[in-house]
């Protein structure tokens, strides 16, 4: 059975870079026509969807983060990242990393991790 | 933007039917997915694809999309089922989620 599990900081200035990893077990990254996804929740609000990386490469993002998140794959390391610059306050959330396969919404999800913004 | 609009709350009774609604613009035209998310859990995929049930999700959970409106249904509701909704959908390669509906149990 497939898990994820965030990690990294969770405490970043106003400005700087937000960088998490999300490390899969239970299976391989590379096995099948998963995305692998990013997806956030500020305390108390709904869910927003960040953006996604296919086992190909190829990425989606939400265009309401103006460009500012990178998602990425290491399949050496049974991971995958996210990096969103130029942080501000509006972006502290707790960020889950989630499996999705085409319509088959998105399982099984990652614990999540609270990533605050301040200085 | 494409929005998904949920009520904030649904109240029933245990043992009643709850049904939870999401609207937007001709959303039967495509796939709709539900989620349960519990204090402090992350959230749990309860339907796929309008209709479908993960393994291990109830059969008193049931979907149904048609012309602008998804509906999640749970029969014999049970107190262990108050948590917040959210359904989730796509525009243009973008997913997009509910706001969200906070089921009481009562």
């Amino acid at each position: 059975q497939v898990q994820l599990q965030e990690s990294g900081p969770g405490l970043v200035k106003p400005s700087q870079t937000l960088s998490l990893t999300c490390t899969v077990s239970g299976g391989s990254i590379n096995s099948g026509s998963y995305a692998w996804t990013w997806i956030r929740q500020p305390a108390g609000k709904g869910l927003e969807w960040i953006g996604r990386v296919y086992t190909s490469g190829s990425t989606t993002y939400n265009p309401s983060l103006k460009s500012r998140a990178t998602i990425s794959l290491d399949t050496s390391k049974n991971q995958f990242s996210l990096e969103v610059t130029s942080v501000t306050a509006a972006d502290t959330a707790v960020y889950y990393c989630v499996r999705s396969f085409v319509s088959r919404g998105f399982d099984p999800w990652g614990q999540g991790t609270l990533v605050t913004v301040s200085s | 933007s494409y929005e998904l609009n949920q009520p904030p709350s649904v109240s029933v009774s245990p043992g009643q039917t709850a049904t939870i609604t999401c609207s937007g613009d001709k959303l039967g035209s495509q796939y709709v997915c539900w989620y349960q998310q519990k204090p402090g859990q992350s959230p749990l995929l309860v339907i796929y694809q309008d209709i479908k049930r993960p393994s291990g999700i109830p059969e008193r959970f049931s979907g149904s999309n048609s012309g602008n409106t998804a509906t999640l249904t749970i029969s014999g509701t049970q107190p262990v089922d108050e948590a917040d909704y959210f359904c989730q959908a796509w525009d243009s390669n973008t997913a997009v989620f509910g706001g969200g509906t906070k089921l009481t149990v009562l």
